[in-house]
């Protein structure tokens, strides 16, 4: 039990376009979803928690209106980088945990090239 | 702010080396530590989470123990199967402790565990 999964596993896009990265749980209900950013070698940064059927909360120093993030079901959040540029090119892995459990479980991450 | 240090950075043993990493934590009032294994390319995967000071879990070749300022993870008789990326995370009590979203994870860098044969 407990999966998470990500489409697409990874991306290659032109600089000035949009990305729209999946996060599914396929055997539970998502309450919440993560939504986490990790550059190489470094650990996972977090960019924003999602409710479903709220307003996602963004971190301190992440732009909302360039990672616009939708959770309009109890297991589907999507997160879509907006006009992407270079230096958004990172490893985008999300996480689901039920309402009143603690464990958060991970999706196998999402890698986006910008060129 | 909650802060989370592990070490070390990288750990290289031989298989059947005992050894344990380390998570020194600060948080304003902890509800959980977590600690994860992630492989190159990979989401975390979890493995224990610890509540109280004193509480150990066991795994196959993994115990985790907790005290109140650090938490430990044994590996005892390591495989090379056992190589991958160890990450500790800590949970702080109530909605907005510790940041300002409800579930908030605040990862360690993590400590890379390479098992030679």
């Amino acid at each position: 039990g407990a999966v998470v999964s990500q489409h697409p596993s990874w991306v290659i896009c032109k600089s000035g376009t949009s990305v729209k990265i999946e996060c599914r749980s396929l055997d539970f209900q998502a309450t919440t979803m993560f939504w986490y950013r990790q550059f190489p070698k470094q650990s996972l940064m977090l960019m924003a928690t999602s409710n479903e059927g709220s307003k996602a909360t963004y971190e301190q120093g992440v732009e909302k209106d360039k990672f616009l993030i939708n959770h309009a079901s109890l297991t589907l959040s999507t997160l879509t980088v907006t006009s992407a540029h270079p230096e958004d090119s990172s490893f985008y892995i999300c996480s689901a945990r039920t309402s009143g459990d603690n464990e958060q479980f991970f999706g196998p991450g999402t890698r986006l090239t910008v060129l | 702010e909650d802060q989370v240090t592990q070490s070390p950075e990288a750990l290289r043993l031989q298989e059947g080396e005992s050894s344990s990493l380390n998570c020194s934590y600060t948080v304003s009032g902890l509800r959980g530590l977590f600690w994860y294994r992630q492989d190159p390319g990979k989401g975390p995967e979890f493995l224990f989470t610890l509540y109280s000071a004193g509480e150990e879990k066991e795994k196959e070749r993994l115990k985790a123990t907790l005290t109140k300022k650090e938490s430990f993870l044994h590996i005892t008789a390591p495989k090379p199967e056992d190589s991958a990326t160890y990450l500790c995370a800590v949970q702080a009590l109530g909605p907005n402790a510790g940041g300002t979203s409800y579930g908030k994870l605040t990862f360690g860098q993590g400590t890379i565990l390479t098992v030679h044969p």
